[in-house]
């Protein structure tokens, strides 16, 4: 399996709370991703990153921001967590791009905003 | 608008059946990636395809270029097979933005 883990695994907070999910991969790869899961949605890609410092806009990335200053770390925050926020978030990794490669999931993250 | 659709939504079957699961999509892709996602929550990459056909086991992916559509069959079906499969897509060269299928869900029985 690839050495992707997601902390915390579990968290409740209140709305109007900052969050800020890690994801970290022990893999070297390149091309990191953020997905939120909804029934109904499926999984939603919310920002990716394609090296240090290089990010990008994924279909739901209103309200949250990420960062990527190790290869191995990418970061998730919710700067004032609203309840339409509460969901199961994933973490990605891939050696290339989605156009070449497949991608590694990480176990998830389950969020819920009060 | 690129979307993908996959069918059924919910498939149920007997232990060796043989089983296939649709996607179809909007426009052109470059790649098309089939997942699993198990009971527990727990997502692993099963293809990643552009052209032709793909075989891992007892399961195996194709896809149609000019037809837009792809689909995983699984022979000698088993109930460790019963999971969520979904299709993404990637819509374009220049990007490696993925686009999900709601998923299929199947429940192999014994």
């Amino acid at each position: 399996d690839a050495g992707i883990t997601q902390s915390p695994r579990h968290k409740v907070t209140e709305t109007g709370t900052p969050v800020t999910l890690r994801c970290h991969q022990t893999e070297n790869h390149r091309y990191m991703y953020w997905y939120r899961q909804d029934p109904g949605h499926g999984l939603r890609l919310i920002h990716y990153s394609y090296g240090v410092k290089d990010t990008d806009k994924g279909e739901v990335s209103d309200g949250y921001s990420v960062s990527r200053s190790k290869t191995e770390d990418f970061l998730l925050t919710l700067e004032s967590a609203t309840s339409s926020q509460t969901s199961v978030y994933f973490c990605a990794i891939g050696e290339q791009g989605a156009r070449y490669y497949e991608q590694y999931f990480g176990p998830g993250t389950r969020l819920t905003v009060t | 608008k690129n979307e993908v659709e996959q069918s059924p939504q919910n498939l149920t079957a007997q232990e060796g059946e043989f089983i296939t699961i649709n996607c179809s999509y909007s426009v052109g892709i470059s790649a098309l990636h089939w997942l699993q996602q198990h009971p527990g929550g727990g997502i692993v990459s099963l293809f990643m395809l552009s052209s032709g056909k793909k075989k891992h086991g007892r399961l195996i992916a194709t896809i149609n270029i000019q037809e837009k559509h792809s689909s995983l069959h699984i022979t000698a079906s088993h109930p460790r097979d019963s999971a969520v499969y979904i299709c993404a897509a990637c819509f374009s060269y220049n990007t490696d933005k993925l686009i999900f299928g709601t998923g299929t869900r199947l429940q192999v029985f014994p």
